[in-house]
């Protein structure tokens, strides 16, 4: 069975300053990757996914991006994060048309 | 679009009564349905699946859930709820693998 890992678990950043999550998987080879964001009292949001190394998908519009340099890491980054994008960070991973989560991280921007 | 409506934003239940949680889809076919828990600051869990086949699908947990293509629901249910049950639970519809929509969740509280 696959493991997915998230880092950092939790992270306060100022306005206006960069980010990077980054999300690994192990016990899977070429997953299809997703990020979601969940914001407080709100279900999840799909922000990007991913079928293969540099090949992203984007489905919001924002000032978030994704990366995939290698097969099972992908990284969320901002260069300059807003009030906005404060909430719970998801990293996904599929195995047999079902999705598994990471534990998530936590971004507060102040 | 495809959309998930669960209508329930809180639920409040004494531990050892039954409960269903209410999942209502929009999709023109019959899509991949899941349930999923989230306790507080973690990940989230698969509870349960449909795909096809039998419409009453078992899960983990002592969950179960019933496919209604005629109401387009998939609702949750459980015959007896423990206290350790209490968390947020999240409906969610696909109609491949990259296309995922989940409800707004439904968190539900335990009485002793």
């Amino acid at each position: 069975s696959q493991t997915i890992h998230q880092w950092p678990a939790t992270l306060v950043q100022p306005v206006g300053s960069p980010l990077s999550l980054e999300c690994t998987v192990e016990g899977t080879s070429n997953p299809n990757l997703y990020w979601y964001r969940q914001a407080a009292g709100r279900g999840l949001q799909l922000l990007f996914y991913s079928v293969g190394i540099g090949q992203i998908s984007s489905e919001v519009p924002q000032n978030l991006s994704a990366s995939r340099p290698q097969d099972r890491q992908f990284i969320l980054s901002s260069k300059k994060l807003l009030l906005s994008d404060s909430g719970f960070y998801l990293c996904a991973s599929l195995a047999g048309s079902v999705q598994f989560f990471g534990p998530g991280t936590r971004l507060t921007v102040l | 679009a495809q959309s998930v409506t669960q209508p329930d934003i809180h639920i409040t239940v004494s531990e050892g009564a039954s409960l269903e949680l209410r999942c209502n889809y929009s999709y023109g076919a019959t899509p991949y349905l899941f349930w999923y828990v989230q306790s507080p600051g973690q990940g989230l869990q698969l509870l349960l699946k449909y795909f096809s086949g039998d419409t009453l699908v078992q899960g983990i947990k002592g969950f179960e859930a019933e496919f209604k293509r005629s109401q387009s629901s998939f609702n949750l249910r459980k015959p007896s709820v423990h206290w350790s049950d209490a968390a947020e639970y999240f409906c969610a519809v696909a109609s491949n693998n990259n296309d995922m929509r989940f409800g707004a969740g439904t968190r539900l509280t335990v009485k002793p």
